[in-house]
């Protein structure tokens, strides 16, 4: 069984500081990571996607791979109230095909 | 610009009734198609996916059925409710080729 592992939260941080949000996967074989951002009762809204080792940075946001310990994170730096929502990380098998979900951390950014 | 629709934005239904949901993509051709659920403070589970018309991949054998009729369309079908069937339906697709995937605006589904 393929699984994508988040700590499901709440993860509390004060306006203007740094969020961290983790994600682990249990498939080797996954290529492509994304996180998506999802607003009560709203659809989910893709943040970023990473596919190679390392950082990527994109505004506020970076995404952290380090594929030989499974690990995905992101970073969001000057954390904002409107970035109070889950986070979902997502791993897409190698054929593009299908992608498996993680549960979703919930942000709170307090003003 | 591509823009994926659905409907209804939310349903209610007795248990026992059937069920038919709508997705369609513009603006793209040929897009891999996905039907997920999420339950409520739950993740994403996919339910059903597409690679093309008439091809569908089933992950989660239930009660439901998903076809593609047309290659921007997707159906998820019920022939009789659960009350485990209530959730957040979610439409998503990718163009062909690449794997960056995008959400449509979902359905609230309530069985009673």
């Amino acid at each position: 069984q393929k699984e994508v592992e988040q700590n499901s939260g709440p993860l509390s941080v004060p306006e203007g500081a740094i969020a961290s949000l983790n994600c682990t996967y249990s498939d080797r074989g996954s290529q492509s990571f994304f996180w998506y951002r999802q607003y009560s009762g709203k659809s989910p809204e893709l943040i970023m996607f990473i596919y190679s080792n390392g950082d990527k940075e994109d505004g506020r946001f970076t995404a952290q791979l380090n594929k030989a310990s499974q690990y995905v994170s992101l970073l969001i730096r000057d954390s904002q109230p409107s970035d109070s929502a889950t986070y979902l990380c997502a791993a897409g098998e190698d054929n593009f095909n299908k992608f498996y979900f993680g549960s979703g951390t919930k942000l709170n950014v307090k003003p | 610009s591509q823009t994926i629709h659905q409907w209804p934005a939310t349903l209610v239904q007795p248990v026992g009734s059937p069920l038919s949901l709508e997705c369609t993509v513009e603006g793209t051709s040929n897009p891999n198609l996905y039907w997920y659920r999420q339950a409520a403070g739950r993740g994403l589970q996919l339910l059903f996916y597409s690679v093309g018309i008439g091809q569908i991949s089933s992950e989660v054998p239930q009660n439901l059925s998903a076809s593609r009729p047309q290659d921007r369309q997707f159906i998820l079908s019920s022939k009789k409710l659960l009350l485990s069937d209530s959730g957040f339906y979610l439409c998503a697709w990718i163009r062909g080729g690449t794997d960056t995937q995008y959400f449509g605006p979902g359905t609230r589904l309530t069985v009673l």
